[in-house]
């Protein structure tokens, strides 16, 4: 079956540690997004990537990097620059052009402790 | 200002009530637009695309007024399973940038 998967599904990370969020999808899709949710939160867009070895910053880009080396594979790291990092991530999927919609992996709850 | 805004919620409606959800969007360079589900500590689902013309998909109806920068999505005969958050979706013109709102929350009660 086609799908986006994210892993692992449960991340907990000391303060000062850098952690890498996996993003994986086999539906041949050109773009892939990462967001971040806070609770009772809308979903802000951290990085966007249309194709393989090119990606834009979205709007809360400080303390996130990413890698586009494959189609199928766009991984998150979360530095110890980023403040505030307890959030839940969610990766995103589509077919470049404006009329396509977008599918998301379940998703991976991060936690600082 | 933000890109796309939704108010909040959340909206209590009874089952059998007709509900409606307004978001507004600030660059005109918006080319396509989306209503996303999402219901509570899961990913967001397409719930439909929303077309010029307005388009409807059993019980839910989107409208677009592109003058006014101006997306509406109204649910008939509201049943309980109705209840989550409903994300307005926005894709800038060439860029496949993907911008969602606050989310506005439904909770439809017996």
């Amino acid at each position: 079956d086609g799908g986006i998967t994210q892993s692992p599904k449960y991340l907990f990370r000391k303060e000062g540690q850098n952690v890498t969020l996996s993003c994986e999808q086999n539906l041949n899709h050109d773009a892939m997004y990462w967001y971040r949710q806070d609770p009772g939160q809308g979903l802000r867009l951290i990085y966007y990537s249309q194709i393989v070895n090119d990606f834009q910053k979205g709007d809360i880009a400080e303390g996130y990097s990413v890698s586009r080396e494959k189609k199928e594979s766009f991984p998150l790291t979360v530095t110890s620059a980023q403040k505030n990092p307890t959030a839940f991530y969610l990766c995103a999927s589509s077919y470049t052009g404006a009329s396509h919609q977008a599918f998301f992996g379940q998703g991976t709850r991060l936690t600082v402790v | 200002r933000k890109e796309v805004e939704q108010d909040p919620g959340p909206f209590n409606v009874p089952e059998g009530a007709t509900v409606a959800f307004n978001c507004t969007y600030s660059n005109s360079a918006s080319q396509s637009f989306f209503w996303y589900r999402q219901d509570c500590r899961k990913e967001p689902k397409l719930l439909m695309s929303v077309y010029s013309s307005g388009n409807e998909d059993g019980r839910f109806t989107a409208q677009l007024n592109r003058a006014s920068q101006y997306i509406s999505l109204l649910i008939r005969d509201s049943k309980l399973s109705d209840s989550a958050t409903y994300l307005c979706v926005v894709n800038i013109y060439n860029t496949d940038k993907l911008i969602f709102g606050t989310g506005t929350r439904l909770q439809v009660f017996p």
